[in-house]
């Protein structure tokens, strides 16, 4: 049985500060790396994708994979109240395989 | 309009109810999918359409039954629902089914509720 594992959270982290957000997975062939943000009430959105090791940087995001501890993680910068949502990633090899995701609050 | 569309927002439905979700994309995709989001599980691939031909049916009960009549729409059939099947149903499409660069775009889901 294929897993992704997020800790549920939630993480409480002020505003301004940086937020790293994990992931571990359980296929070691799995080739693609997904972070999804899901506002409560509303549908995931995909905010980062990242496909081989090392750091992948996109405005205040930052995705790291390390394929060797099949590890994959999400760090934001200068965090914002509007960063409070849950994160979502997702794995895929031959599927696309979710977490459950952790409920990121950002306090003012 | 633009992305995905799904309708209805909202379903309050009744066990020998029978309904129908819908879903429309506008981006040009080719593969198209439903996921059920419950609360405290991981988002649950039910069936993927690749150029309107199902793919995948993850052992999903035959009360729902997916239809995909071209590229751009996709329906969920329901009847006979059990009121563990109240969740957040969710469409969503990506560029094409297999291809590495796999990126779900989803609609605003339509809540659920089976009494």
């Amino acid at each position: 049985q294929k897993e992704v594992e997020q800790n549920s959270g939630p993480l409480s982290v002020p505003e301004g500060a940086i937020a790293s957000l994990n992931c571990t997975y359980s296929d070691r062939v799995s080739q693609s790396f997904f972070w999804y943000r899901q506002y409560s009430g509303k549908s995931p959105e995909l905010i980062m994708s990242i496909y081989s090791n090392g750091d992948k940087e996109d405005g205040r995001f930052t995705a790291q994979l390390n394929k060797a501890s099949q590890y994959v993680s999400l760090l934001i910068r200068d965090s914002q109240p509007s960063d409070s949502a849950t994160y979502l990633c997702a794995v895929k090899d031959d599927k696309i395989i979710f977490g459950k995701g952790t409920r990121l609050h950002i306090l003012p | 309009e633009t992305g995905v569309t799904q309708t209805p927002r909202h379903l309050v439905m009744g066990m020998t109810n029978k309904k129908s979700l819908k879903c429309e994309q506008h981006l040009g995709h080719n593969a198209m999918y439903w996921y059920k989001q419950s609360a405290k599980k991981p988002l649950e691939l039910m069936f993927v359409y690749n150029f309107k031909e199902q793919t995948e049916n993850n052992s999903v009960p035959s009360r729902f039954s997916p239809e995909c009549p071209n590229s751009s729409h996709l329906f969920l059939h329901l009847h006979t629902l059990q009121p563990e099947d109240s969740a957040l149903y969710l469409c969503a499409s990506s560029r094409e089914r297999g291809s590495g660069n796999e990126k779900l775009f989803f609609g605003s889901g339509t809540q659920l509720s089976v009494l």
